[in-house]
């Protein structure tokens, strides 16, 4: 089965840019998408498509995915950020399948 | 707006089966396919189930294959997973999901809160 792999953990300062990564085989050939998850909340979409953000999700919250890495960046991180994210992958022969998970820290 | 109400968690022993349900608003259900994803206690998310918007096409991760059984009554914008031998392993909160495209399996573009299913031996 298909699988990716995220840091556990990702640490940042107010203001700062904070990259979240996500590895797979061929990664790039695959549709990403991207959840916060805040603690006893239900994840929310941030960013679907690779690149895209739906409605009500704020400009600094963006994706890439290209070879083996799919990135979710914040710019201009704020305490509010602070959460778990999730990637996701989706394709006709993996389903779905999520990554472990990066605990975003903003000191 | 979007609503997705799960119902039907609770405790279980593993010689027993649990249905859940979910039951969705705000959009045109029949159009759209759904899924479940659980999340154990402390651990990441992990897709279950997914379902077209017909019902004709299921697709399950490999630990619960012939356990659980996903299905729709799209004449009451109900999605169902009925859990069959559960196993401790399967002790998690349960939420219902929306796919975010016509087709799916996709993304996940709304989430329900979710219902706490513990399984006891």
């Amino acid at each position: 089965s298909y699988e990716m792999s995220q840091p556990p953990s990702v640490s940042v300062s107010p203001g700062q840019t904070a990259r979240i990564t996500c590895s797979g085989d061929r990664l790039g050939d695959k549709n990403i998408c991207w959840y916060q998850q805040k603690p006893g909340q239900s994840p929310v979409l941030v960013i679907y498509e690779n690149i895209k953000r739906p409605s009500g999700i704020p400009e600094r919250f963006s994706g890439s995915n290209s070879g083996n890495t799919a990135t979710l960046t914040i710019s201009g991180t704020q305490a509010m950020d602070e959460a778990d994210y999730y990637c996701q992958a989706w394709d006709s022969y993996t389903a779905v399948v999520f990554g472990g998970g990066t605990k975003l820290t903003v000191l | 707006q979007v609503r997705l109400v799960e119902s039907g968690g609770g405790v279980v022993q593993s010689w027993r089966s649990l249905r859940l349900s979910c039951a969705a608003s705000g959009f045109t259900f029949s159009n759209c396919a759904m899924h479940w994803v659980r999340q154990a206690p402390g651990k990441g998310l992990e897709w279950v189930a997914f379902i077209s918007s017909e019902g004709s096409h299921k697709m399950y991760v490999d630990s619960v294959k012939g356990r659980f059984t996903i299905s729709r009554d799209n004449s009451k914008n109900t999605v169902i997973l009925d859990m069959d031998s559960p196993r401790i392993e399967d002790t998690a909160v349960y939420f219902c999901a929306k796919d975010g495209a016509a087709g799916g399996p996709t993304y996940f573009d709304n989430w329900g809160r979710g219902t706490l299913v513990t399984v006891s031996s």
